[in-house]
């Protein structure tokens, strides 16, 4: 069974600073992907970014990177430059290649001081 | 524009009567979804399917039933043993054979409300 730990339940950052958020997971799969996915208050799911675990390159998209350390089973976001539309709850997730479906962690709300 | 499409937005109902929530996707993706969104307990799948005329329970398929007639259609039952069915309802799709097809698109959800 694939598990996806996000023990932080929720995080603030000031406009303009860096944020990372936490997430961990299990797997018995060789052939696996990592997520992180954005709920803003709309409660519409966006996709930030995607790590497939065979790369070693961390991922980045613009202010989003991540830092993947894959035998420690650990997946961290990190914001930098963080803007008051990046308020949200973030949640990490899980897929192998065996199977599509995804297994989510319980999210983590981000909040962003002016 | 390709995208999801669920309805309704919000839905009130009884205790025991059986609802059901709309699922379209015009992406000509493969596999769809059905999640459920509780306060700090993530999202948790409820049904998927991977092909038409065949789905798989997921980890809280009870009291929740499912068809998949058509490749764009994936509709979720509530049934009245569905014990607390007050929450969000996510549906999800994704490609089986593009790269990186475990990308999911999500519809913008469905609140459902028992009174």
């Amino acid at each position: 069974a694939q598990t996806v730990t996000q023990s932080q339940p929720e995080m603030s950052v000031q406009e303009a600073e860096t944020v990372t958020l936490s997430c961990t997971y299990d797997t018995s799969e060789s052939d696996y992907y990592l997520f992180w996915y954005k709920q803003p208050p709309s409660r519409q799911m966006i996709l930030v970014i995607r790590q497939e675990a065979y790369k070693q390159q961390n991922a980045t998209e613009n202010r989003f990177s991540v830092n993947f350390q894959k035998a420690a089973k650990s997946f961290s976001l990190k914001i930098s430059d963080s803007q008051l539309g990046d308020a949200a709850m973030y949640f990490c997730a899980l897929g192998s290649g065996a199977n599509s479906k995804l297994t989510f962690g319980k999210g983590i709300t981000l909040s962003v001081r002016p | 524009d390709g995208g999801i499409t669920q309805s309704p937005k919000y839905l009130f109902r009884k205790e025991g009567q059986n609802v059901t929530l709309s699922c379209e996707q015009n992406l000509n993706h493969d596999a769809m979804y059905w999640y459920r969104q509780d306060p700090g307990q993530g999202l948790r799948l409820i049904y998927y399917s991977q092909i038409v005329n065949d789905f798989q329970k997921g980890d809280i398929a009870e009291g929740y039933s499912v068809s998949r007639e058509k490749k764009e259609s994936f509709p979720l039952t509530v049934t009245s043993a569905q014990k607390n069915p007050t929450a969000f309802y996510l549906c999800a799709s994704n490609s089986l054979r593009e790269a990186g097809a475990n990308v999911l698109t999500f519809g913008a959800g469905s609140r459902l409300t028992v009174l």
